[in-house]
């Protein structure tokens, strides 16, 4: 079985520009979430999917939005980039979602972001 | 709000050598706990999950236990290999987030 795999895998962009990031999911896995991960902040959740349905956010930014598409693809997207949206940002998915006592996620290799 | 602290931040180790990773969190209300390995640039690997109802995990080299009581976790490492350096990431599961520890980076030395 195919892993995550996300797209594209490094990125450039300046500040003010926007960003979209793809994330495809394991097959048959329905959840997929997001996350940011920064050397001074650590790995922080951004939010998660199920069935094409935003089930739960972390704390940020009206900047930072996502979607997801009935094949459980999902996609990022951040607009009006700051220096500090430089990270590492890394889709994880699992059957059901985080709420299962027994659902593993499986993660990708992420997208590195740099804003300059 | 959930915190999860990971001691120690760093750890160097001869090959052979068993250890222990150290996790913390604040909010025992959580469905399971997670042991996760990072390699540079890389995303997270799985390695264990615990149940907020069971006690140790195990899976070849590596043990994990959870002490919901006192908002613990370890992770124990028998016989070190060179190829378990990597960061070690523990993360909390309390209804549908997952917070995160900062890491512990290992380097078991040859």
């Amino acid at each position: 079985k195919a892993g995550v795999t996300q797209t594209p895998r490094y990125l450039i962009k300046t500040r003010g520009q926007q960003v979209t990031l793809s994330c495809s999911p394991i097959s048959g896995h329905r959840s997929v979430s997001w996350y940011q991960q920064t050397p001074g902040q650590g790995l922080q959740f951004l939010f998660e999917y199920f069935s094409e349905t935003q089930r739960n956010k972390g704390n940020f930014p009206g900047r930072f939005s996502g979607r997801q598409f009935s094949n459980s693809r999902s996609e990022m997207n951040v607009s009006t980039l700051e220096l500090g949206d430089s990270a590492l940002y890394l889709c994880a998915s699992s059957l059901t979602g985080t709420g299962t006592r027994t659902d593993t996620q499986y993660f990708g290799p992420g997208t590195r972001l740099t804003v300059l | 709000k959930q915190e999860v602290t990971q001691i120690p931040a760093a750890l160097s180790v001869p090959e052979g050598e068993n250890l222990v990773l150290n996790c913390s969190f604040t909010d025992s209300a959580i469905y399971n706990l997670q042991w996760f390995r990072q390699d540079p640039g890389k995303g997270l690997t799985s390695l264990l999950l615990i149940q907020s109802s069971q006690r140790e995990q195990t899976s070849g080299r590596l043990n994990a236990s959870l002490d919901k009581s006192s908002g613990r976790s370890t992770l124990y490492i028998a016989a070190s290999q060179p190829g378990d350096s990597a960061t070690y990431l523990c993360a909390a599961n309390n209804f549908n987030k997952f917070y995160f520890g900062s890491g512990t980076k290992l380097n078991v030395k040859p």
